[in-house]
């Protein structure tokens, strides 16, 4: 069975720092492109970042460029997000997503993590 | 970026409805669209990939269609469990935006 398992999540003050992981089992996770996806309380799905199987290509949304970043090792299965200068609108269940690709048909997110808690907060 | 709209955003219906869900790129999009239905508490599920692609172990009364900016997803006969959040995904360039998800609750 697949299975994503997030951690790290937690409360932190505007302008901290926190590591998020997800550690993947039952995939072969070194061939898969990974991404973290956030959600707001009440509020929609939002696409935070990605990175190639090999860890030699990454991408975000503007939001988040300079302060996140995404990492991954592919010896212990996991992938990294690294949050720097958190800001009250970074208050969030991060979730981490496999995607699957196939040429001509886009990506697709599965399966995904439980997802973890972040809150920034004084 | 590219905008996706959903309509409606909520949505009441009764067991054993059809329901239309709709979604709008603000560019075309080929067909590099998915649709995801989330409960409360939980990870979104996939439901459908590559716009009209059924993921495997959906029901085959979730279906979706469309390409270029326009696309829907079609429930029939509604079941007691479907009643959730759906959003729409695309993957055409990053970032891949969602739309703002549609509640479809239990008229």
């Amino acid at each position: 069975e697949v299975q994503l398992v997030e951690s790290g999540g937690g409360l932190v003050q505007p302008g901290g720092s926190l590591r998020l992981s997800c550690a993947a089992s039952g995939l072969t996770f070194a061939t898969h492109w990974m991404s973290w996806v956030r959600q707001a309380p009440g509020k929609g799905l939002e696409w935070v970042a990605n990175i190639h199987p090999e860890g030699t290509e990454t991408y975000y949304v503007d939001s988040v460029k300079g302060r996140f970043t995404i990492s991954r090792d592919n010896a212990k299965q996991s992938l990294y997000l690294q949050m720097h200068s958190l800001r009250d609108e970074d208050t969030a269940v991060y979730y981490c997503a496999t995607e699957n690709i196939l040429q001509h048909q886009g990506n697709w997110f599965d399966p995904w993590g439980q997802g973890t808690l972040v809150t920034v907060s004084s | 970026d590219i905008q996706m709209t959903q309509s409606p955003s909520s949505l009441s219906a009764s067991v054993g409805d059809t329901v239309t869900i709709t979604c709008r790129a603000s560019q075309t999009i080929s067909s590099f669209l998915n649709w995801y239905q989330q409960k409360p508490g939980k990870a979104p599920k996939l439901l459908i990939y590559a716009a009209s692609s059924l993921q495997s172990g959906v029901p085959p009364r979730f279906s979706g269609s469309g390409s270029g900016p326009h696309f829907t997803l079609t429930i029939t006969s509604l079941q007691p469990e479907d009643f959730a959040t759906y959003s729409c995904q695309q993957t055409y360039i990053a970032p891949f935006t969602f739309g703002q998800g549609t509640k479809l609750e239990i008229k």
